[in-house]
């Protein structure tokens, strides 16, 4: 696909558990970013991968969060012992590299019972 | 303050008005400012990108940037309902994009 792809789309899972995110960027683009969106609020920014590093980590809201990218294409949020707060849209976007226009993926809809 | 700033609204227009919306940001270097819209339930999609001061046209949307004071907006002729959505500014830092918070604007018939 030419698009940014996310999976699973939606996931249901219970207080507690751990949850994996997936994104497939934009071939050839190098940089790839994770959001998080709460119901009608704005992006909260999470991390940022330049190639396979993470220059800036600084969203990520507690040590429950890590994410990785390898191979400078795939990347996984991990969200280990969810709570019911992590409950939230996740999104992911690519861009060439990291001052050009963001696309985004349609998100991972998260929500913990 | 906020690296970007946008007023969240909502702005209401009626249909066929003009919508104006508007950005300011903090770091004087910032290059390269973009306009992404998101309808309620989906992702943002890029809309207009501006680099140079003064305005960029493209159908019905105006981007306006002034540099020196450090603000970039969006015109919107000719509203339409389905222009109905949050609007977000994103400018470019010394290695990635900052997203405002978005503006919402509701057009109503």
């Amino acid at each position: 696909g030419a698009g940014v792809s996310q999976s699973p789309s939606n996931k249901v899972t219970e207080k507690g558990k751990d949850v994996e995110l997936r994104c497939d960027p934009i071939s050839g683009h190098t940089a790839l970013y994770w959001y998080r969106q709460s119901l009608g609020q704005g992006l909260e920014f999470l991390i940022y991968f330049q190639g396979n590093s993470a220059p800036d980590k600084s969203g990520l809201p507690s040590d429950r969060f890590s994410a990785e990218r390898t191979g400078g294409s795939v990347s996984t949020l991990t969200i280990q012992r969810t709570q019911q707060e992590d409950s939230a849209v996740y999104l992911c976007a690519s861009s060439l590299w990291g001052t050009e226009p963001q696309h985004f993926g349609d998100g991972t809809r998260l929500s913990i019972l | 303050q906020k690296e970007v700033e946008q007023n969240s609204g909502p702005l209401s227009v009626p249909e066929g008005a003009i919508a104006s919306l508007n950005c300011t940001y903090s770091d004087r270097v910032s290059q390269s400012f973009f306009w992404y819209r998101q309808y309620s339930g989906k992702s943002p999609e890029l809309i207009m990108s501006i680099y140079s001061n003064g305005d960029k046209e493209d159908g019905r949307f105006t981007a306006q940037l002034n540099k020196a004071s450090q603000y970039v907006s969006l015109l919107i002729r000719d509203s339409q309902p389905s222009d109905s959505a949050t609007y977000l500014c994103a400018v470019n830092t010394a290695d990635k994009l900052i997203f405002g918070t978005g503006t919402r604007l509701q057009v109503f018939p």
